[in-house]
């Protein structure tokens, strides 16, 4: 089983639709979360951090379940300017520690 | 502000050659990584090193060596390369402390192994 895994999609929404993405990680210890967004020929770039209690930035809202091992990202009222790819992130913990681990990433287009 | 800087940008490569990719941060970072993105298969680790002095294997180490070389400077060896090791690599750079910290990427080098 992959540490880390995500439907890749593709997801193809009109714009001001809301759209999710899930991501399930194998490791019970893992300690923190993220969501990074890949440009094409891009590098990644941090989103947002998942806290524990769910977080919400502007138009995006993480939420992460623990006893479930899963973490989801909503995008609500999509712009043209959200496509992208957006790849989950899980930080180990235990001996492993300090060690990254991104999902295959899921691919998302908004068209007029 | 430079953040994490990959040398070279491109490069291509017989079968069989050697080459190393550099890395350097200018963050202060303890943890460095390398990753390898192929199409569909998102970021896979290579190695990291959680804190100057120490590296550790990720999911895909074979057929590369790291060296961490300072605190700023993280480098990726390919002894002998294989067409199979054709893919876009990043770098990436982690601050000191604390859980939720951002990871920051260099622009990626595209190796194509012919």
């Amino acid at each position: 089983r992959k540490e880390v895994e995500q439907d890749p999609g593709p997801f193809n929404v009109p714009e001001g639709a809301t759209v999710a993405f899930n991501c399930t990680y194998s490791n019970s210890a893992s300690q923190s979360f993220f969501w990074y967004r890949q440009d094409c020929r891009k590098e990644p770039k941090l989103l947002m951090s998942v806290y524990s209690s769910g977080n919400e930035d502007g138009r995006f809202t993480a939420q992460l379940n623990r006893a479930s091992q899963y973490i989801s990202l909503l995008i609500r009222d999509s712009k043209l300017s959200d496509s992208a790819t957006y790849l989950c992130v899980v930080n180990a913990g235990g001996t492993s520690y300090g060690k990254l681990t991104f999902g295959q990433g899921t691919i998302l287009t908004v068209h007029p | 502000n430079a953040g994490v800087t990959q040398t070279p940008k491109f490069q291509v490569l017989k079968t069989g050659q050697s080459m190393t990719l550099q890395c350097a941060q200018d963050m202060n970072h303890n943890s460095m990584y390398w990753y390898r993105q192929d199409p569909g298969m998102g970021l896979r680790l290579i190695y990291y090193s959680a804190s100057e002095g120490t590296t550790d294997k990720g999911e895909v180490p074979n057929g590369y060596n790291v060296s961490r070389l300072n605190k700023r400077e993280f480098s990726l060896r390919l002894e002998s390369a294989a067409p199979s090791q054709t893919s876009v690599y990043f770098c990436a750079s982690r601050a000191p402390r604390g859980e939720n910290t951002e990871a920051f990427f260099g622009q990626g080098t595209r190796l194509t192994v012919v």
